[in-house]
């Protein structure tokens, strides 16, 4: 089942244009993370935030959890060709002891040059 | 540091089949997890093993099943393969199971059930 629901499912944008994804998910997480995928290709993490936190920067990437709406956003500034991925955030919970990582279904950002 | 190795990258098999994946983690990372990626299900948590010991399981059928060595490399494995067990077929590692942080991926098994 998934726990993270992305929202929107596809995004197209001009390049230079700024692209907010959301993502809200359904039960207490430890922390929630964005990994970024190539066509076919495996994830690659992009940025960590902890449950106690409520933003987060690295370069051109915002993350912003809202843990009362269980809801999280990653905004990528000044977006580029390059940045035409899909983008999927994971939800790190306490299961049987462990901690389990669930992804959501994703969006699929089409940045236009 | 090499990252993380599956092989093979892409397979055929037919209905009926079994098929074996690999994944040789990260070097000093003992957790791996395996996840099926399919167009309309996303990203599926199939198992997760540290320790020679599965940790973590999602809700997938008997017939896949995985094992870790005591070097930390994994392999999963699934019987009596179906025409949806067509995927691509995920590993990622991470330093420990339970302490939470970034998946490590690797580039995925892509598999063709005929």
């Amino acid at each position: 089942s998934q726990q993270g629901e992305e929202d929107p499912q596809a995004l197209s944008i001009q390049e230079g244009e700024n692209a907010t994804m959301n993502c809200s998910y359904k039960t207490s997480i430890n922390n929630l993370q964005w990994y970024r995928q190539n066509s076919g290709r495996g994830l690659v993490h992009l940025i960590l935030i902890r449950s106690n936190e409520r933003e987060k920067h690295s370069g051109r990437l915002r993350v912003t959890l809202d843990t009362s709406k269980k809801s999280s956003s990653l905004l990528i500034t000044a977006s580029r060709a390059a940045d035409t991925a899909s983008y999927f955030c994971a939800t790190d919970t306490n299961s049987g002891g462990y901690q389990k990582v669930t992804f959501g279904i994703g969006t699929k950002l089409q940045v236009i040059p | 540091k090499a990252g993380v190795t599956q092989t093979p990258r892409y397979l055929i098999k037919t209905r009926g089949q079994q098929v074996t994946l690999s994944c040789s983690p990260i070097s000093g990372h003992r957790s791996v997890s395996w996840y099926q990626q399919t167009p309309g299900q996303g990203l599926q948590f199939l198992f997760e093993y540290f320790s020679e010991t599965q940790r973590n399981k999602g809700n997938f059928p008997g017939r896949f099943s995985g094992r870790q060595f005591s070097n930390s490399r994994s392999e999963m494995n699934v019987s009596t393969l179906e025409l949806g067990d067509s995927a691509l077929y995920l590993c990622a590692s991470r330093l420990l199971a339970g302490a939470g942080g970034e998946l490590f991926f690797g580039e995925g098994s892509r598999l063709t059930v005929l």
